[in-house]
């Protein structure tokens, strides 16, 4: 059984850029959720996919969206970037046995400069 | 909406000691629980969680937490530090049968161990 995995590790952006990031949820977890981890902060919701649609979002402008793919991966798409993006963002997965425990991948580090 | 709120975003302990991280939340239905343990570079690891059955719960790396619904508190505690425990430690809540299970985290605790 493979964790949550996600890709890439780390990635150096200019301001207005567009950036993708991608997950690949756990094996037999159909829901993924984003998270927005700033430096010496916790962890802030952004969204949720649950078989391909949204499923609750976190107070983030629209500039930030997402997709969820058949096989139940997803990416974190960020446009027109800003300095305060700069941040750690994790994808966490759970399935719906299980819905209220989420597993969490080990982030991709994004720097806006 | 719920929040939760860690006191103390650095704990110091000697190897040996005590670990006590202090977390409350606000929550207007009651809430699923959950510590998580984050060590640098690394993504957040599930150390124990409350889902509504007893109030005492144990996790890994002999971690407990005891759920408190009159004080609305969710302690971890470990009775005696390892070095590895080094690592910094967030509280989260979560409503049950609420659409999606977005996790609302604390701010974090910082556990430094001393040798």
């Amino acid at each position: 059984e493979t964790g949550v995995t996600q890709s890439p590790t780390h990635l150096i952006k200019t301001r207005g850029q567009q950036v993708t990031l991608r997950c690949s949820s756990q094996s037999g977890h159909n829901t993924v959720s984003w998270y927005q981890q700033a430096l010496g902060q916790g962890p802030q919701f952004i969204f949720q996919y649950y078989r391909e649609e949204e499923n609750g979002r976190g107070n983030f402008p629209p500039r930030f969206s997402g997709l969820q793919f058949p096989n139940y991966s997803s990416e974190l798409n960020v446009n027109a970037l800003e300095l305060d993006d700069s941040a750690l963002y994790l994808c966490a997965s759970s399935s719906v046995i299980a819905k209220n425990i989420q597993y969490f991948g080990a982030g991709t580090r994004l720097s806006v400069l | 909406a719920q929040s939760v709120t860690q006191l103390g975003s650095h704990v110091s302990v000697s190897e040996g000691a005590l670990v006590l991280l202090r977390c409350n939340y606000s929550s207007s239905v009651p809430p699923y629980l959950f510590w998580y343990v984050q060590y640098p570079n690394q993504g957040l690891q599930l150390l124990l969680k409350y889902t509504s059955a007893a109030t005492l719960v144990k996790g890994i790396n002999g971690f407990e937490a005891e759920f408190k619904k009159s004080e609305t508190s969710f302690h971890l505690t470990k009775p005696s530090a390892h070095m590895s425990d080094a690592a910094e430690y967030f509280c989260a809540v979560s409503q049950p049968k609420a659409a999606g299970n977005k996790l609302t985290f604390g701010g974090g605790t910082r556990v430094l161990v001393k040798p």
